[in-house]
């Protein structure tokens, strides 16, 4: 079935360094990932959207130069959180859809990274 | 706007009963989506079952079914014969027909009484 690798699933970093988030599908083309940011005992909150070969759309109140989302490639996409702090601290899932795949109606988690900055 | 409603944060039930939870959606869109979430402690999400609005029939995925009563716009998720391992929090969501995004509730979470 399509799965989506998440790495890392923990960091723990320092504050002030960047950290950088991977999703790769393994046996499907991600034509859209999705990001979301997920605090303590709460929902999901989409951070941003890219479509393969093109910038992310942002959700307002995101900043986009802290949060670097690139999808260059049908199966790699990358968050990189740049110069981070602790209020950056939460877990963080991306979702893979393939318009062509019905297997879960086109939706595809990763396991999710819990960041940690201190 | 699309909006997805969870009203029950938190949710105990003795094992082997049925468990319903409950989810209330609004859109004036005619064709979407509902899809229902297990989230265990790990943070994984796990695909359960998914309803689209024109489907004529409830969804069912072995003990999971989805109580689809499209006029009251709920699409509540029943769990059959309740084990410890449906222990999680459940999330509601619902598919943006123009540009894919899902809606998600703010959840329930379950605990299953041994």
């Amino acid at each position: 079935g399509a799965v989506v690798s998440q790495h890392p699933s923990r960091v723990i970093c320092k504050s002030g360094t960047s950290v950088k988030i991977e999703c790769r599908s393994l046996d499907f083309q991600a034509t859209t990932m999705f990001w979301y940011r997920q605090f303590p005992k709460k929902s999901l909150m989409l951070m941003a959207t890219s479509n393969e070969g093109s910038k992310a759309t942002y959700e307002q109140g995101v900043e986009k130069d802290k949060f670097l989302i690139n999808h260059a490639s049908l199966t790699l996409s990358t968050l990189t959180v740049t110069s981070a702090h602790p209020e950056d601290s939460s877990f963080y899932i991306c979702s893979a859809r393939d318009r062509n795949r019905a297997e879960h109606y086109g939706y595809t988690f990763g396991s999710g990274t819990r960041l940690t900055v201190v | 706007a699309q909006k997805i409603t969870q009203t029950q944060p938190g949710m105990f039930v003795q094992e082997k009963e049925a468990v319903t939870l409950d989810c209330t959606y609004d859109t004036s869109d005619p064709s979407y989506g509902l899809f229902w979430y297990k989230q265990p402690s790990s943070g994984e999400m796990i695909f359960l079952i998914y309803q689209g609005s024109y489907d004529q029939q409830n969804a069912t995925e072995g003990r999971y079914s989805l109580n689809f009563q499209k006029a009251r716009k709920s699409a509540n998720l029943v769990i059959s014969a309740s084990q410890l391992g449906d222990s999680a929090m459940y999330f509601c969501a619902m598919r943006e027909p123009s540009n894919y995004q899902l809606i998600w509730g703010a959840g329930t979470k379950l605990i299953i009484k041994p």
